[in-house]
């Protein structure tokens, strides 16, 4: 059974859509994360959730916005895509995000692609 | 300059070597974490820090808070160890949350 999940795995679409990627964990966490991992191989926090309140928000276009229905689920949409979006999208989660916090369990990445 | 430094950023070593992976930072940290990302993009993370020493199988991390530098030792290594090993710290922000900073990462190779 998949701790963190991620689906689609793969994404392909065109300039100006709009898509969703979810997430999911089952593991009991309070916290989840996107990360965005850029050609180059770069790995940059986006946002994280703790108990379904936004707690990090990086710098990141207002076309991302994080879902939090619950706090097994992190989904994230993202508004009039562009070229410079092509990237691999994680999601993690983790538990406690304080001082007591465990590590961050990772889900399988997904890889969009904007054409 | 970039506030995570990882070196060396490309390692090589044949099998059975012990390995030596560091990363120093500049900014005051709340936990620091070791990840490994597989050549097929999964990432696993290996160990959270925020003081002294842990050891996982093969595997040990290390931490000076001080020095503001930790290492990853791979002991006995195998070609299965061979990954992109990043290292990220914690830290809490003026407004009161937390923000993650990555290292670039530390590819390496064992050789058979």
């Amino acid at each position: 059974d998949t701790a963190v999940s991620q689906t689609p795995k793969y994404l392909v679409t065109q300039m100006g859509n709009d898509k969703s990627i979810k997430c999911e964990q089952n593991l009991g966490h309070d916290t989840m994360y996107w990360y965005k991992q850029d050609s180059k191989k770069f790995l940059k926090i986006m946002f994280s959730y703790n108990n379904k309140e936004l707690i990090i928000n990086e710098t990141v276009p207002n076309r991302f916005s994080p879902k939090s229905p619950d706090k097994a689920h992190l989904n994230l949409h993202i508004n009039s895509l562009e070229l410079g979006d092509s990237a691999v999208y994680f999601c993690a989660s983790s538990q406690a995000h304080g001082q007591g916090g465990t590590e961050a369990f990772f889900g399988q990445g997904t890889r969009l692609t904007v054409v | 300059k970039n506030e995570v430094e990882q070196s060396p950023q490309n390692l090589t070593a044949q099998e059975g070597e012990f390995i030596t992976i560091n990363c120093s930072y500049s900014v005051g940290i709340s936990a620091l974490h070791w990840l490994q990302q597989h050549p097929g993009g999964g990432i696993v993370s290996l160990f959270m820090l925020s003081s002294g020493k842990k050891k996982h199988g093969r595997l040990i991390a290390t931490i000076n808070i001080q020095e503001k530098h930790s290492s990853l030792h791979i002991t006995a290594s195998h070609p299965r160890d061979s990954a992109v090993y990043i290292c990220a710290v914690r830290t809490l922000t003026t407004s009161g949350t937390y923000k993650y900073i990555f290292g670039t990462g530390t590819r390496l190779k064992v050789l058979a």
